[in-house]
């Protein structure tokens, strides 16, 4: 099984601030990655697909990167409704696995 | 726009069998996609439960054990998770959501979710 390992696990920042989110596959995924947003009491919602693939709708504010074993997420410019809890996911031959998450809170 | 509901007992006892639906409406089942379940403990990240096609083949999470079956009624629009021999550790809020890809074929990331439901388990 493909293990993930997503940092940091929380992270301290202001708005405006640029913030990198890290995951990393411990075997080759190629770009079979996605990124999630959850606020509290709410489902997840899908930011970006296939490693770089930004959803309808969502701000371009975010983008990710990379491919193989090691993915960012990126926001270039911390807003409000940002703080929230970020997930990585991998798919690998029908078994879809997430990272542990990253909280982004309020500095 | 595919919307997804889930619905199951909300409290089960330990050693039972939880049974819950989700239910699809916006797109018929029989048209494709996976259709996924993913659990959330109280406080704790994401875990990916399983995944059926409409034809009914499956994939699910080996950490579970066997525990988990999946079943898929096209002439209800809704699909189905029952997880057996619950303990405490399952406890969770439950969600469905649809799994999809970029290109035909491919299913790689869940891009629509219900809004979850919770299940506790105690006696």
């Amino acid at each position: 099984d493909i293990q993930m390992t997503q940092s940091p696990s929380t992270l301290s920042a202001s708005v405006g601030d640029r913030v990198t989110i890290t995951c990393r596959a411990s075997q080759y995924i190629s770009s079979w990655l996605a990124w999630y947003q959850q606020k509290p009491g709410k489902a997840p919602k899908l930011l970006i697909s296939d490693a770089s693939s930004l959803e309808s709708g969502v701000p371009s504010r975010f983008s990710g990167s990379g491919s193989g074993t090691e993915f960012t997420l990126t926001i270039s410019s911390l807003q409000p409704d940002d703080f929230a809890t970020y997930y990585c996911q991998v798919y690998n031959s029908f078994s879809w696995t997430f990272g542990q998450g990253t909280k982004v809170e309020i500095k | 726009q595919v919307r997804l509901q889930e619905s199951g007992p909300g409290l089960v006892k330990p050693s039972e069998t939880v049974s819950l639906t989700c239910t699809v409406s916006g797109y018929s089942i029989s048209s494709g996609y996976y259709w996924g379940w993913i659990r959330q403990p109280p406080g704790k990240g994401l875990e990916w439960i399983g995944s059926i096609y409409h034809s009914g083949s499956t994939y699910d999470n080996p950490s579970l054990k066997s525990r988990v079956r999946l079943s898929v009624d096209t002439s209800k629009n809704h699909f189905s998770l029952r997880l057996s021999s619950v303990t405490a550790a399952d406890t969770a809020v439950y969600y469905c959501a649809t799994v999809s890809g970029a290109a035909p074929g491919t299913y790689t990331h869940f891009d629509s979710w219900g809004q979850g439901t919770l299940v506790t388990v105690s006696s």
